[in-house]
């Protein structure tokens, strides 16, 4: 079954950037669209980056997506990182040989 | 602004029928453009997807627990349900629903993109 591994956690200071990896098990990641997810504490999932690399209105654009053929990976980059971006992050996507929706464990972003 | 909000029992026994409903607000839960979802977070852990349907009736489910799980539709009442049978403590979480973008391929139905939630209610399973 296909999967999308994540960095358990990653760190980093206000004002800098971060990337969080998103790999997929087998095939091709860019079969389908990849989106991310932002949760904090006690919250629901909200969408940050859809479709691969486009973000939903309200989303500032120091939040961006790629993926990575080559690596089979999708990646979510913030720059410029505030405080309010410390959450946990969970890429997402669709396995077409199964039909099933595949989400990443999760990466937890510390601010400090 | 399209709204969902999930309901039903916050606890129930082990062996026993997880109930829930989301009721779908400010849109149409009949849109050919969109499935309707339902996520599952244990407490500490990750997203895991449950399953999905069309409002039409055509559903797909996680392998994982398909043998338990029943989703349905109720489109006069702009609501869908889950029904996850022989619950055990593992399968106490919080269950969201969601609205799902989705897009053709190979003449099947690529589920996409999962917004908005609901904002999830806790089902705890416990004697």
């Amino acid at each position: 079954n296909f999967m999308l591994t994540q960095p358990h956690s990653v760190s980093e200071s206000p004002g800098k950037t971060v990337t969080i990896s998103c790999t997929g098990s087998s095939g091709s990641i860019a079969s389908n669209y990849v989106q991310w997810y932002q949760q904090r504490p006690g919250s629901a999932p909200t969408t940050v980056i859809y479709e691969d690399n486009q973000r939903p209105s309200g989303v500032p654009d120091r939040f961006s997506g790629s993926i990575d053929s080559s690596s089979n990976s999708a990646s979510l980059t913030i720059s410029g990182l505030k405080t309010e971006d410390e959450a946990d992050y969970y890429c997402q996507s669709y396995d077409s040989s199964n039909h099933d929706v595949v989400f990443g464990g999760g990466t937890k972003l510390t601010v400090l | 602004q399209l709204q969902l909000q999930e309901s039903g029992p916050g606890l129930l026994k082990p062996s026993g029928t997880l109930s829930l409903t989301c009721t779908v607000s400010g849109g149409s839960i009949s849109s050919s453009n969109y499935y309707w979802g339902w996520i599952r977070q244990p407490p500490g852990k990750g997203l895991e997807w449950i399953g999905n349907i069309y409002y039409s009736g055509s559903t797909y489910y996680n392998p994982s627990l398909k043998s338990r799980v029943t989703i349905s539709v109720d489109t006069s009442k702009t609501q869908f349900s889950l029904k996850l049978s022989s619950v055990t403590a593992a399968d106490t979480a919080v269950y969201y629903c969601a609205r799902v973008s989705y897009y053709d391929s190979t003449g099947y139905p690529a589920l996409n993109w999962f917004d908005p939630w609901g904002q999830g209610t806790l089902v705890t399973v416990s004697s």
